[in-house]
Order: structure tokens, then C-alpha cells, then sequence
């Protein structure tokens, strides 16, 4: 079975701050997805990033950056010099990559407040 | 226009009713989710379907139905709403397309509060 950690419930920084979002996961799968939503306030859903599992570069796209350690199991998430419109709550997600279903498992997320 | 509509944004219901919530897609995907959102547990699957003769549960499917009518359209039923199905449900879409991801895109979200 396939799991999403994300032991961070709620993180508070001041605006341009740097802030790590953890994300730890589950799998016996040797090939998969990783990705990351952000739900700002409005409650919709937005994509940010999909990773390979066999790709472990790190990526960089503006003041984001995510840092993917397949040894550790983990896709952690850095948003650099803060600003208060992060403010949102943040899912690591994971895919398998074969099979029919290709199911999403969520973590619970982490809620980023950034403070004027 | 949106690509991913849900129907209704909001619904307040009693006990006892049957609930439709709607899901209609323009990104031409064959793959449709149904999730819902609960504080502090992520979103869960309800179901899924590859295509209209395709409905599979996933993981959390008691006490919920599904349609898909067509490929741009798939429903979500609470035959009998009861208060513990108060949450956030979210419709999405897939598609494999050539590189295998599974990049699902979301819906806005219903809000159903059930008394």
C-alpha cells in the first residue's frame, strides 16, 4: 500500500522567510509519481510540480524548489523569500506508475501561514 | 471557461435526502475522480472511471453511487445523506496520455453540509 506523510500540520513564518514543507512516502513500487498541490484559501486545487521517481534532479521554478531524495523517501518543498499570498494549504501526492488504476494517495497536508 | 465544473458549489442538506453532485469535463480526458475532503486527512477516493463502462471504488465508496453518462460527465450520489458526509468533494480528470503521468486536474469543489 502506498503512503503520503506530511508530518508538518501547520507552519507560521514572517514574510520572506524560507520555508521547508516535508514530505515523506510509502511504496513498493520501483517507478512512480510524486507531485505537489497548493489550495490557497479559495479551496480550489492547483497544481505545482510532477516528478519521476527516476528522475531525482532538483527543480527550481522561481522561488519554488523541490528537493526529491529517493533514498530517504522524501520530495521536500522550498519556497524561498516568503510572501503572504503562499499562504495556502500544501498535499504531497504519489502515484503508482503501471497498473490500471494509477490511484492519487494525498498526504494530509501542511497549512502555511505567512504573516505580514 | 473553467475546464473541470462542478454543480453544485454549495448544498446544505437534511438527513435522509438524496444528493447529486455534478462533474462535467472540457479537457477531452477519458479518466474522472471523485474525491472528498475532510480537515486533517487529505482527500480520499470515492471513485473512478477510465471510461463510461468503466466505474471502479476506491477507497472510501460506502454510502456514495456513481454515473458517468458520458465521457465528459461524471456524477456523484449520497443515496441517503447522513452528517459524517459533510466535507469537500472535489471532481478531477486524467488522461495518460504518451509519457504515462497521471497529472490529475481538479474541479473547484462542492461544499455539502449535511444536518
Amino acid at each position: 500500500a502506498q503512503k503520503v506523510t506530511q508530518a508538518q500540520t501547520e507552519i507560521s513564518v514572517v514574510e520572506k522567510e524560507d520555508v521547508t514543507l516535508d514530505c515523506v512516502y510509502e511504496t513498493r513500487d520501483t517507478t512512480y509519481y510524486l507531485f505537489w498541490y497548493k489550495q490557497p484559501p479559495s479551496g480550489e486545487l492547483v497544481f505545482l510540480i510532477r516528478r519521476n521517481s527516476f528522475d531525482e534532479q532538483n527543480e527550481i521554478s522561481g522561488r519554488y524548489s523541490w528537493n526529491f531524495q529517493k533514498s530517504t523517501s522524501s520530495f521536500n518543498f522550498t519556497i524561498t523569500a516568503s510572501q503572504v499570498v503562499d499562504s495556502a494549504v500544501y498535499f504531497c501526492a504519489l502515484s503508482e506508475a503501471y497498473g490500471s488504476a494509477r490511484q492519487l494517495t494525498f498526504g494530509s497536508g501542511t497549512q502555511l501561514t505567512v504573516l505580514p | 471557461d473553467a475546464d473541470v465544473t462542478q454543480t453544485p458549489r454549495n448544498r446544505i442538506t437534511k438527513t435522509g435526502k438524496r444528493i447529486m453532485l455534478e462533474c462535467s469535463q472540457t479537457k477531452g480526458h477519458d479518466r474522472m475522480y471523485w474525491y472528498r475532503q475532510d480537515p486533517g486527512l487529505g482527500l480520499r477516493l470515492i471513485y473512478y472511471s477510465f471510461d463510461v463502462k468503466d466505474i471502479n471504488k476506491g477507497e472510501i465508496s460506502d454510502g456514495y453511487s456513481v454515473s458517468r453518462q458520458a465521457q465528459a460527465k461524471f456524477s456523484l450520489s449520497l443515496e441517503s445523506a447522513i452528517p459524517n458526509q459533510t466535507a469537500l468533494y472535489f471532481c478531477a480528470t486524467s488522461s495518460l496520455g504518451t509519457s504515462g503521468y497521471n497529472e490529475q486536474f481538479f474541479g473547484p469543489g462542492t461544499r455539502l453540509t449535511v444536518l
